[in-house]
């Protein structure tokens, strides 16, 4: 089936910082791929989402470009924020209606003042 | 923005019994899911409704688990009966069309079965 692997477990940094998330995914189709933010206590919000190859996803400063030859949706932002600390996680859905959504294990980022 | 409510958000029950996960959906979506999230561990589907009825299930969506959503009222889970291994944060989520521009999650509901 579809998986979605996100390298990173946990990400430090100071603000200012650049952030890279690394995400890969495997899919039999050709996948809808979207990043969320999750903050405590509540629910995963979209950041962003990509269908095509070679489409930038972008938000806030946070960036993805869709990759099908190496698989790949990398999250980036150029300087980062304390108020970006969060659960971030790349997920994927197909493009049929009512699609189910495949996350990926999530990223905690902590970004210290 | 329009939000999905989580009722109640917080549950411990003891192993065995049924319990019952409530979600109102925003107002006019028409199609509804459930994600099972273990603590430290990624959101997994368990499920998604249509028009009545269930359209996918996963591995996870076990016999003791059961959805509805009469005369479009709550969306429900209903655990009967509840084991250890259902201790998690379940979530709800709502789209209007089905696709992704409007998939709204909400705030979950954390069950505790003791």
């Amino acid at each position: 089936g579809d998986s979605v692997t996100q390298t990173e477990g946990q990400v430090a940094l100071s603000e200012e910082d650049f952030l890279t998330i690394h995400c890969n995914y495997s899919a039999s189709g050709y996948p809808t791929l979207f990043w969320y933010v999750q903050y405590p206590g509540e629910g995963p919000q979209l950041l962003f989402r990509a269908s095509r190859d070679k489409e930038k996803g972008s938000s806030r400063g946070f960036e993805a470009t869709y990759d099908k030859g190496t698989t790949s949706f990398h999250l980036r932002k150029a300087s980062v924020q304390e108020s970006d600390s969060a659960v971030y996680y790349c997920a994927l859905s197909d493009n049929n209606a009512g699609a189910k959504l495949t996350f990926g294990g999530g990223t905690r980022l902590t970004v210290r003042p | 923005g329009p939000k999905v409510l989580q009722i109640p958000s917080h549950q411990i029950i003891d192993m065995g019994q049924m319990v019952t996960l409530n979600c109102d959906p925003v107002s006019n979506h028409l199609y509804f899911y459930w994600y099972k999230q273990i603590l430290g561990q990624q959101m997994e589907f368990l499920v998604n409704f249509y028009n009545g009825k269930v359209m996918e299930k996963s591995k996870l969506f076990k016999d003791q688990f059961s959805v509805e959503r009469p005369d479009g009222s709550y969306f429900t889970l209903k655990i009967q009966p509840t084991a250890l291994e259902d201790s998690a944060v379940y979530f709800c989520a709502s789209s209007l069309t089905g696709g992704h521009s409007d998939y709204t999650f909400g705030s979950g509901t954390r069950l505790l079965v003791i």
